[in-house]
């Protein structure tokens, strides 16, 4: 986990409300990930960024958003459109290159009723 | 389309023998294969990769995997498993050509259960 901080480790909302997660990452990489862990079905993309004001979407990106202002943040606000947004989120971060392994944060576990 | 494969859901071995976890890939190119661990509400941790080269790759903990590039396999060993191996653990592959750019894709994830 070192380098890399999500916060907070567990947080419960409403339905219906915004969330943010936060993801900061001391390692100097380039490119920040952000994946949705469920039970039984590993590890899904929602969105990446390769370099600081640009990202693109993953597989599951709807009802997401990210912003990416700085090097070492990549926030992630979980909308209200998310039809089924309780899960373990993961932030990671890399080099650039293809090669390179991820790093990843602890994780946030979201709870929404 | 890249795609990975664990093909076992979880894995049980006694403690001092030796384990493996499957995993078999796709991609259109040339992979880059990794392995993970996660351990109960914790982030991944990188184990090792495969890149080129030798089909032997040596990581963290003990553990090696093999390449196979005719069964398209790359399954994860240990000579001699440790009761503080039980973990989950995650095969990802990413495409070495340009299709898929920078996204890895992971395996469902395997439970390794070692008892003592």
């Amino acid at each position: 986990d070192g380098g890399i901080t999500q916060s907070p480790k567990y947080l419960f909302r409403k339905e219906g409300q915004n969330v943010t997660l936060s993801c900061e990452q001391n390692l100097n990489h380039d490119a920040m990930y952000w994946y949705r862990q469920d039970p039984g079905q590993g590890l899904r993309l929602i969105y990446y960024s390769q370099i600081v004001n640009d990202f693109q979407k993953g597989d599951i990106a709807e009802g997401y958003s990210v912003s990416r202002e700085k090097k070492e943040s990549f926030p992630l606000t979980v909308t209200s459109a998310q039809k089924n947004p309780t899960a373990f989120y993961l932030c990671a971060s890399s080099g650039t290159g293809r090669v390179n392994e991820q790093y990843f944060g602890p994780g946030t576990r979201l709870t929404v009723t | 389309a890249q795609s990975v494969a664990q093909p076992e859901d979880q894995v049980n071995v006694a403690e001092g023998n030796p384990l493996t976890v499957k995993c078999t890939y796709s991609v259109s190119g040339n992979p880059y294969l990794f392995w993970y661990v996660q351990y109960p509400n914790r982030g991944l941790q990188f184990l090792l990769k495969y890149i080129t080269g030798d089909n032997l790759v040596k990581g963290s903990y003990g553990f090696e995997a093999e390449f196979n590039k005719s069964q398209t396999s790359f399954h994860l060993k240990k000579p001699s498993a440790l009761v503080s191996d039980s973990a989950l653990y995650f095969c990802a592959v990413r495409d070495s050509g340009n299709t898929g750019g920078f996204k890895t894709i992971f395996g469902a994830g395997t439970r390794l259960f070692v008892k003592a």
